[in-house]
């Protein structure tokens, strides 16, 4: 079972370039997340999705954006990259709310 | 802000020894969900506990849970070296966010 799966695992970035992260599940699950973790500050929710076609802020979505492209994937666009969102990316998913979360490997993020 | 906050920040045991770890929370919830993270990695799930639940067990894991104080605590049990990780505690509110804590950081020594 794959269940979460982000690409890529590792990426550089000069300031002012934009990415995208990928994040598939082959769960079925209509709630989708991503959360970035800093040292000391454990995880921060960036964005989300409820569901399918639906996508809302989290805490920390300043310089993010996202696509729900269907119920298995959504990606974080980064438009213009800043020193600050170095970081350590993971995406999860779960059924809906009340269950469990399942979590990607995580995408690291260097910003230079 | 974090919903959640773990206590402590660090734990170092010996093996064989019981680990306990808090968190306390700020507003209601509808369950509280623990995971632990190896140095790297993913995080994993590890039990859920529902807002009506005092305490649920899975395994050398125990979790309790007092609504009154909106806190929760992690019991391991027996600690071995592969327990060696970060753990967390997320609040569960009902509206489809999961918020974490930032962690407890555990080292169990052979």
């Amino acid at each position: 079972n794959a269940g979460v799966t982000q690409t890529p695992k590792f990426q550089v970035l000069k300031t002012g370039q934009s990415m995208t992260l990928q994040c598939a599940q082959d769960m079925n699950h209509n709630s989708m997340y991503w959360y970035r973790q800093d040292p000391g500050m454990g995880l921060r929710l960036i964005y989300y999705s409820a569901s399918e076609g639906t996508t809302d802020k989290g805490e920390v979505p300043n310089g993010y954006n996202v696509s729900r492209l269907n119920k298995r994937e959504f990606s974080l666009r980064l438009e213009s990259a800043a020193p600050s969102q170095t970081s350590v990316y993971f995406c999860a998913s779960r059924e809906t709310m009340n269950t469990e979360a399942f979590f990607g490997q995580g995408t690291r993020l260097t910003v230079v | 802000s974090q919903q959640g906050e773990e206590d402590p920040q660090a734990l170092s045991i010996q093996e064989g020894e019981n680990a306990t770890m808090n968190c306390s929370y700020k507003t209601s919830i509808n369950n509280l969900q623990w995971y632990r993270q190896n140095s790297g990695r993913g995080l994993v799930h590890l039990i859920l506990i529902r807002s009506n639940e005092r305490e649920k067990h899975s395994g050398r894991l125990r979790v309790t849970l007092d609504t009154s104080k909106k806190s929760s605590s992690l019991l391991i049990t027996a600690s071995r070296a592969a327990d060696t990780a970060s753990y967390f505690c997320a609040t569960d509110l009902g509206y489809s966010t999961l918020t974490f804590g930032k962690g407890t950081m555990l080292l169990v020594s052979p």
